[in-house]
């Protein structure tokens, strides 16, 4: 049974802080791996994609993976009201299926 | 088309009602795939297609749940005989050549 572990928060941040996101997940042939966002009543979008150890930049958003831990984080910096969402860990293991972890809701306060 | 498109949007159906939902993907994505988001849950997965072919239908929860794609492109989940426990968002996903999911905005299924 494949899975990805989230802390389904709420994470709660004043604006302008770094918000951290953290994910684990079991399968260890794991090779592909995915945040995605998520706000209320909505779909799920990708926001970012890393493939390998170490961290991978684009804008305020950072993504983590030590494949050795079995861990994934993403890093927010300079958290906005608008960053305020649920957001999903997906992990794929072989050439197709994604799965998702319970998301981790995140509060960004005013 | 732009996105990917899904219909009905919400459905209410009483239990033991059959439901159809529609997913029409984005044009020319080979892949296509279904699944389930209960309330305060991450999606699970159902189904996957590539072209007409369903590939792996491992996720669908009982047998009165079926999918198709008849053409390679609009695809059809169907559940027979719905259940108070079906109530969920069904998302359908097709896949770009990146490898990125893209995601309708689903159909929210509330069975009474």
């Amino acid at each position: 049974q494949k899975e990805v572990e989230q802390n389904s928060g709420p994470l709660s941040v004043p604006e302008g802080a770094i918000a951290s996101l953290n994910c684990t997940y079991s399968d260890r042939v794991s090779q592909s791996f995915f945040w995605y966002r998520q706000y209320s009543g909505k779909s799920p979008e990708l926001i970012m994609s890393i493939y390998s150890n170490g961290d991978k930049e684009d804008g305020r958003f950072t993504a983590q993976l030590n494949k050795a831990s079995q861990y994934v984080s993403l890093l927010i910096r300079d958290s906005q009201p608008s960053d305020s969402a649920t957001y999903l860990c997906a992990v794929r293991a072989g050439s197709y299926q994604l799965t998702f972890g319970k998301g981790t809701k995140l509060s960004v306060i005013p | 088309g732009a996105g990917v498109s899904q219909s009905p949007r919400y459905k209410v159906a009483k239990r033991g009602q059959d439901v159809a939902l529609r997913c029409d993907p984005i044009s020319g994505h080979v892949s296509l795939f279904w699944y389930q988001q209960a309330l305060g849950q991450g999606p699970e997965f159902l189904t996957y297609f590539q072209n007409e072919a369903q590939l792996d239908k491992s996720g669908l929860p009982s047998d009165r749940f079926f999918a198709e794609r008849p053409e390679g492109s609009v695809s059809t989940l169907k559940i027979q005989r719905t259940q108070q426990e079906d109530s969920a968002v069904y998302l359908c996903a097709s896949q770009g050549n990146t490898g990125e999911l893209f995601f309708g905005e689903g159909s929210r299924l509330t069975v009474l």
